[in-house]
């Protein structure tokens, strides 16, 4: 089993609605969690990070955690074409590394 | 935010001859430093982690002879890959972890190596 797990989509969402991003971590002792955006040729931007369970609220994004069911979301509102990449989950691993999940590529169509 | 910046953000050398990349942590301190290397279409690889001051931490399978990691300072690591091979050709990406957010990555504009 792998330790951050993604469909690696491609999503495709018509622009205004909303695109939901889901990760699933098998480590039950993780307690930090991340999305990263990033584009094609271009390295990892940070868009969220969240520790607890429930909801966390930037702008359009809100990310979503649930420990008990190891799971950890993105919802994005509104979406964009700008918004189109490939939306990275992370897990904080031992040693204050991270562990990616391969992405999911979302594709905002106008 | 944290900015990490990386030099250079290209390079093409020949097979056989080594490349040193550098990260620099600009607007803060780095006691923690990590090295992913990326291929095309696929995700990002730890390579290894580098602490300040001392000996960087190596995941398995990657050869720590032929990728020298050295952190000398609290802003500065670099990673030279040694006798490169066209299969090294990839996307090179450092991160660094800010103090007060133990956790958050922020990664450098990485650096695209291109072997002959």
């Amino acid at each position: 089993q792998k330790e951050v797990e993604q469909n690696s989509g491609p999503l495709s969402v018509p622009e205004g609605a909303i695109a939901s991003l889901n990760c699933t971590y098998s480590d039950r002792v993780s307690q930090s969690f991340f999305w990263y955006r990033q584009y094609s040729g271009k390295s990892p931007e940070l868009i969220m990070s969240i520790y607890s369970n429930g909801d966390k609220e930037d702008g359009r994004f809100t990310a979503q955690l649930n420990k008990a069911s190891q799971y950890v979301s993105l919802l994005i509102r509104d979406s964009q074409p700008s918004d189109s990449a490939t939306y990275l989950c992370a897990v904080n691993g031992n040693n204050n590394d991270m562990r990616f999940g391969a992405g999911t590529r979302l594709t905002v169509k106008p | 935010g944290a900015v990490v910046s990386q030099h250079p953000s290209r390079v093409i050398c020949k097979s056989g001859t080594s490349v040193k990349i550098e990260c620099r942590s600009l607007d803060f301190q780095a006691t923690t430093m990590f090295w992913y290397r990326q291929f095309p279409k696929k995700s990002l690889m730890l390579m290894a982690t580098s602490n300040e001051g001392s000996k960087a931490t190596y995941e398995q399978g990657v050869e720590k002879d032929k990728f020298l990691i050295n952190h000398a300072s609290l802003t500065l690591s670099t990673l030279t890959v040694t006798s490169a091979h066209p299969e090294d050709s990839s996307f090179y990406i450092c991160s660094a972890v800010a103090s007060g957010a133990p956790y958050e990555q922020y990664f450098g504009p990485g650096t695209r190596l291109t072997v002959t």
